[in-house]
């Protein structure tokens, strides 16, 4: 079965500091993607960053990145330059395809509150 | 180019009535997927369909919950007798297909079950 762990239920930042969510997930595939999805007050899901495990460059949008290490099967996400916007449920996800299905498997989520 | 687009946004339901919710994918995706996601918890997985199909229902509880994706019109989740423990945030989401690994989510639809 595929797992996705987040260690950390809640945390704080400063504004403008930098915080690092952590996750790892257990996947027998050797080909996967995984995701971070932000969840504000509103509740939507917004995907905010994606990474093919194939790919050896960590990816970044703007002031998100992530640290993704293949071999410990650990996948962090790095904010910087927090905003209070960023304050939201963040989600760890990881895509498990099988038997021609698809399904994304999620992390229990991490509370990020971006203090004034 | 809209959105996924799910309605209603807030439901509620006395225990033994029936729930539907309603998800229109975004323009041009042809794949569906329900998730669940109970308070404090991440989302889980439903089901996943395609146009007329059903693909895995893994997710799907084995009674009154169901699902479809008609040729035409929105997908439907429907939950037959509810109980309190179907309340919920119930999301759906859609893609292009298995190959983008990408899928787009709508607001989501809360249930409540008095």
């Amino acid at each position: 079965a595929q797992t996705v762990t987040q260690s950390q239920p809640e945390m704080s930042v400063q504004e403008a500091e930098t915080v690092t969510l952590s996750c790892t997930y257990d996947t027998s595939e050797n080909n996967y993607y995984l995701f971070w999805y932000k969840q504000p007050p509103s509740r939507q899901m917004i995907l905010v960053i994606r990474q093919e495990a194939y790919k050896q460059q960590n990816a970044t949008e703007n002031r998100f990145s992530v640290n993704f290490q293949k071999a410990a099967k650990s996948f962090s996400l790095k904010i910087s330059d927090s905003q209070l916007g960023d304050t939201a449920m963040y989600f760890c996800a990881s895509l498990l395809r099988q038997g021609g299905s698809e399904k994304l498997v999620f992390g229990k989520g991490t509370k990020l509150t971006v203090n004034p | 180019n809209a959105g996924v687009m799910q309605n209603p946004r807030h439901l509620v339901r006395r225990r033994g009535q029936e729930a539907r919710l309603r998800c229109s994918p975004m323009k041009g995706h042809s794949h569906v997927y329900w998730y669940r996601q109970l308070p404090e918890e991440g989302l889980k997985f439903m089901v996943y369909l395609q146009k007329e199909n059903i693909i895995d229902e893994s997710g799907m509880p084995k009674e009154r919950f169901s699902a479809e994706f008609p040729k035409e019109g929105p997908s439907i989740l429907r939950i037959q007798q509810v109980v309190r423990g179907d309340s919920a945030a119930y999301f759906c989401a859609s893609s292009e297909g298995l190959a983008t690994g990408e899928l787009f989510f709508g607001e989501g639809s809360r249930l409540t079950v008095l």
